[in-house]
């Protein structure tokens, strides 16, 4: 039992280059989430998507792009690498974003992405 | 602007001692309180968690106090052991009108020592 897959773990960037982190689940959840890790800031939401079809804003969007691409997959693009973007990213997903059964998120094991 | 406030950053507990990580939060409507705890190289996990209408949950050496008055809510780790050394994150979440995202603290790192 997979759970969330993330690819790549480890990356490397110049500032400017592009790159995509996949992001797979197998659970059959609708809510797909994606989450930069810095020390002291804790998690904090780039986007998520609450069901196939649907993305919104998370709390610090700038910089980023995604797709849902289908249920399972959900990509996190970052079309011109800054510095300020070193960090560890986590995708997560859930159930659902629905009702009083939203609580428990299922995370990935992380991308460590640094930008020189 | 920080919705979860938690503290310490970082804790140090002996082996058999009571371990306490506190959060505060502003946001009266948030109605779910998760703790998740993460190993190093891993993604968190959902630990313990607590909805508004009890005061206590426990599960095992883990405990969750909450305070809906004061808007606080804590971790308890009895009888703490080396292999509870991990980072902490407690969460909120409201679950209707807050569009179900969960908003997470800052972290604690604790280190259990023999």
């Amino acid at each position: 039992n997979a759970g969330v897959t993330q690819t790549p773990k480890f990356q490397v960037l110049k500032t400017g280059q592009s790159m995509t982190l996949q992001c797979a689940q197998d659970m059959n959840h609708n809510s797909m989430y994606w989450y930069r890790q810095d020390p002291g800031m804790g998690l904090r939401l780039i986007y998520y998507s609450a069901s196939e079809g649907t993305t919104d804003k998370g709390e610090v969007p700038n910089g980023y792009n995604v797709s849902r691409l289908n249920k399972r997959e959900f990509s996190l693009r970052l079309e011109s690498a800054a510095p300020s973007q070193t960090s560890v990213y986590f995708c997560a997903s859930s159930e659902s974003m629905t009702g009083r059964h939203t609580g428990e998120l299922f995370f990935g094991e992380g991308s460590r992405l640094t930008v020189l | 602007q920080q919705q979860v406030k938690q503290s310490p950053q970082s804790l140090i507990v002996q082996k058999g001692g009571i371990s306490i990580i506190n959060c505060a939060y502003e946001n009266t409507a948030f109605d779910y309180f998760p703790w998740y705890q993460q190993f190093p190289g891993k993604g968190p996990a959902l630990l313990i968690a607590i909805r508004p209408d009890v005061s206590e949950k426990k599960e095992g050496r883990f405990t969750i106090s909450f305070n809906k008055s004061a808007k606080q809510f804590s971790l308890h780790i009895m009888d703490s052991q080396p292999g509870d050394s991990a980072t902490y994150f407690c969460a909120a979440l409201a679950s209707t009108g807050g569009g179900n995202k969960l908003t997470f603290g800052t972290g604690t790192q604790l280190k259990v020592e023999l």
